[in-house]
């Protein structure tokens, strides 16, 4: 069975460029998520979506991120403008429901840097 | 308020010892999930265990077990027989119910654990 796919690995952007990351779910997830892990810290949930459907974006910044998950399955975040303190890695999970024994499957990353 | 504490930044153990990582949280619901899950160096998260609130008998996966102290509201994690691939951040993680009936994970800051040889 694949895992969660993302793209790019690593991206390197100056403050106020824009950048996306893509993100493919295991088959057959309803539900995907986009954190944000700065360096030694823990990941921080931006937006959970379930099929196409937003669950949870309350501490995604809506100045200047955006999400979507328009066909219910992969899914882009996009950062525009960028600022320094975006620099992060970006994780992307994926889970059959959201319930609350929901065992989340992550992807690799994408680690981003603004300079 | 944090929704889950974890208070051990770093931890060292010798190989084949037991060590416990820490672990309280912050809820007022009475239905939650409880997990750990391993980081290492590469970045991918991977799941370790599950408890349910719910659930009287402490959760166990091999040579993991979650010491669950509901009143407490602690979620221990117990490694036993370390082996030196633990080394690696440990995160504690909490789903609480949100809006429309589905839950919500939160992530802790993360303990490192290094095993020494």
């Amino acid at each position: 069975e694949a895992g969660v796919a993302q793209s790019p690995r690593y991206k390197i952007i100056e403050k106020r460029q824009s950048v996306a990351f893509w993100c493919n779910p295991i088959s057959g997830h309803a539900t995907l998520y986009w954190y944000q892990q700065i360096l030694g810290q823990g990941p921080k949930l931006l937006i959970q979506f379930q099929n196409n459907g937003v669950v949870d974006d309350s501490q995604l910044p809506k100045d200047r991120f955006s999400a979507e998950r328009l066909k219910g399955v992969d899914s882009t975040l996009k950062i525009q403008p960028a600022k320094l303190e975006d620099s992060a890695v970006y994780l992307c999970a994926s889970s059959f429901g959201t319930s609350k024994r929901e065992t989340q499957y992550f992807g690799p990353g994408t680690r981003l840097l603004v300079l | 308020a944090q929704k889950i504490t974890q208070t051990q930044p770093g931890m060292f153990v010798q190989e084949k010892e037991a060590v416990t990582l820490d672990c309280t949280y912050d809820t007022s619901d009475q239905s939650y999930g409880l997990f750990w899950y391993k980081q290492p160096s590469s970045g991918e998260m991977i799941f370790l265990i599950y408890q349910g609130s719910y659930d009287e008998q402490n959760a166990t996966e091999g040579r993991y077990s979650l010491n669950f102290q509901k009143a407490r509201k602690s979620a221990n994690l117990v490694i036993s027989a370390s082996q030196l691939g633990d080394s690696a951040m440990y995160f504690c993680a909490m789903r609480e119910g949100g809006t429309g009936g589905s839950y919500i994970p939160t992530f802790g800051r993360g303990t490192s654990l290094i095993v020494h040889p």
